[in-house]
């Protein structure tokens, strides 16, 4: 079993839909989750990062973490075409070395 | 002004070739990163160097050495390449070795072998 575990999809939905993203994880020592997100034939970018259970908001974006059920979301409201990318989660425990989860590719149709 | 950067681009090669992917940094970062992204997509760390010594190395074969001149470059040797050395491999860049720094990623080198 993958240390982070994320539906690759992919997900299509139409422009101005809110696109829901999801991780599940199996240690419990994680402290920190970030989401990236890549474009195609891109390198991946730091979108949201996050330190503890609760929401962040930014913008258009929402993460949210679920330290008990070790479970954390990535919300996009309001989605556009330019937010078609692959989501990437990842999370680590106070070294340096993050785990990703395999990303979920998202298209937003105009 | 490209913040990280890797070459080449592209890489196509025949299996039992020996090849080279430079990267370079011009944000002043102290820690470099190789990963290797397979085509499901998956990302998983190959490497990470903190001012010019390694610090992470996980199970990669020995036929991948990293080497860092200098705290700007990191570059990946690969000898011997296998079919399934196929893949997007990553230079990223962080400021310092604490896990919570954002890391900055290249443009990708698409390895192909054959």
């Amino acid at each position: 079993q993958k240390e982070v575990e994320q539906d690759p999809g992919p997900l299509s939905v139409p422009e101005g839909a809110i696109v829901s993203l999801n991780c599940t994880y199996s240690n419990s020592a994680f402290q920190y989750f970030m989401w990236y997100r890549q474009y195609s034939r891109k390198g991946p970018e730091l979108l949201m990062y996050t330190y503890s259970s609760g929401n962040k908001e930014d913008g258009r974006f929402t993460a949210q973490v679920d330290k008990s059920s070790k479970y954390i979301s990535l919300f996009i409201r309001d989605s556009q075409p330019s937010d078609s990318a692959t989501y990437l989660c990842a999370m680590g425990v106070g070294d340096y070395k993050l785990s990703f989860g395999a990303g979920t590719t998202v298209t937003v149709r105009a | 002004d490209t913040a990280v950067s890797q070459t080449p681009k592209y890489l196509v090669t025949q299996m039992g070739n020996d090849k080279s992917i430079k990267c370079e940094q011009n944000l002043g970062h102290d820690t470099m990163y190789w990963y290797k992204q397979d085509s499901k997509k998956f990302l998983k760390i190959m490497f990470s160097y903190n001012n010019k010594e390694l610090i992470i190395n996980e199970t990669v074969p020995n036929r991948f050495s990293p080497k860092s001149p200098d705290k700007a470059h990191l570059n990946l040797h690969i000898n011997s390449l296998e079919l399934g050395d196929s893949a997007v491999y990553f230079c990223a860049s962080s400021l310092a070795l604490a896990g919570e720094e954002t890391q900055y990623f290249g443009p990708g080198t698409r390895l192909l072998v054959l």
